[in-house]
């Protein structure tokens, strides 16, 4: 069965320096990959999705992130962080039937 | 465009009492599903509807039933609320079941006393 681990609970960046947020993921075959981000109080909105096309897929608001098949993971990026970036983010795997979501992690930015 | 609306947006209940919540989408999606969501374990998927006419249980079904009630409609009922129950809920929908993104609501807030 596929899972997903995020390493960070809770991650805190000052203003225009990078973010990195940390996702593992485990699956028996070649896996559809998302990032999700909620802000408080409010749904989630996709950041970007990663269907065995590059490797480096890019997202909106300058979030990227990379699949690394021989590490199992699906690191999210952005070079300067802004402080709308504050929210929560998920990192999710498609088994190819339901999507199955990390824990979640918490994005402070701090000015 | 709406794209997935959700009502109520907040329920309060009492333990043992039943309510329905509603969840439309616009964008001529196949799939539909309802998650719950609690703090520190991501979201976990309730009921789907993959089509039109089919539903099936998730990871965490007892307690709740679904109808898709046609393609933009898919209904979470809680027929005997309890405490175990308060959560936010989610509707989603995607254009096909299998490794598609999907559309989120915006979620409706539910407190059981």
């Amino acid at each position: 069965a596929q899972s997903v681990t995020q390493l960070d609970s809770h991650v805190s960046v000052s203003e225009g320096t990078p973010v990195l947020l940390r996702c593992n993921y485990s699956s028996s075959y070649s896996p559809s990959l998302f990032w999700y981000v909620q802000h408080p109080n409010k749904g989630l909105q996709l950041l970007l999705k990663y269907t065995s096309a590059a490797t480096l897929v890019k997202g909106i608001n300058g979030f990227e992130a990379e699949f690394k098949k021989s590490e199992t993971s699906f690191h999210l990026t952005k070079p300067s962080a802004h402080m709308s970036d504050a929210a929560e983010y998920f990192c999710v795997v498609s088994d190819g039937n339901k999507l199955v979501f990390g824990a979640g992690t918490i994005l402070r930015v701090k000015s | 465009n709406a794209g997935v609306t959700q009502t109520p947006k907040f329920q309060v209940l009492k333990t043992g009492q039943s309510m329905t919540l509603q969840c439309a989408q616009d964008m001529n999606h196949n799939s539909m599903y309802w998650y719950r969501q609690d703090p520190g374990m991501g979201l976990r998927l309730i009921y789907y509807s993959a089509s039109e006419g089919t539903t099936d249980k998730g990871e965490v079904p007892n307690g709740y039933n679904v109808s898709r009630l046609n393609k933009r409609e898919f209904s979470l009922r809680l027929e005997s609320a309890a405490p175990s129950q308060t959560s936010v809920y989610f509707c989603a929908s995607s254009e096909a079941f299998r490794g598609y993104e999907q559309y989120f609501g915006p979620g409706t807030r539910l407190t059981v006393t």
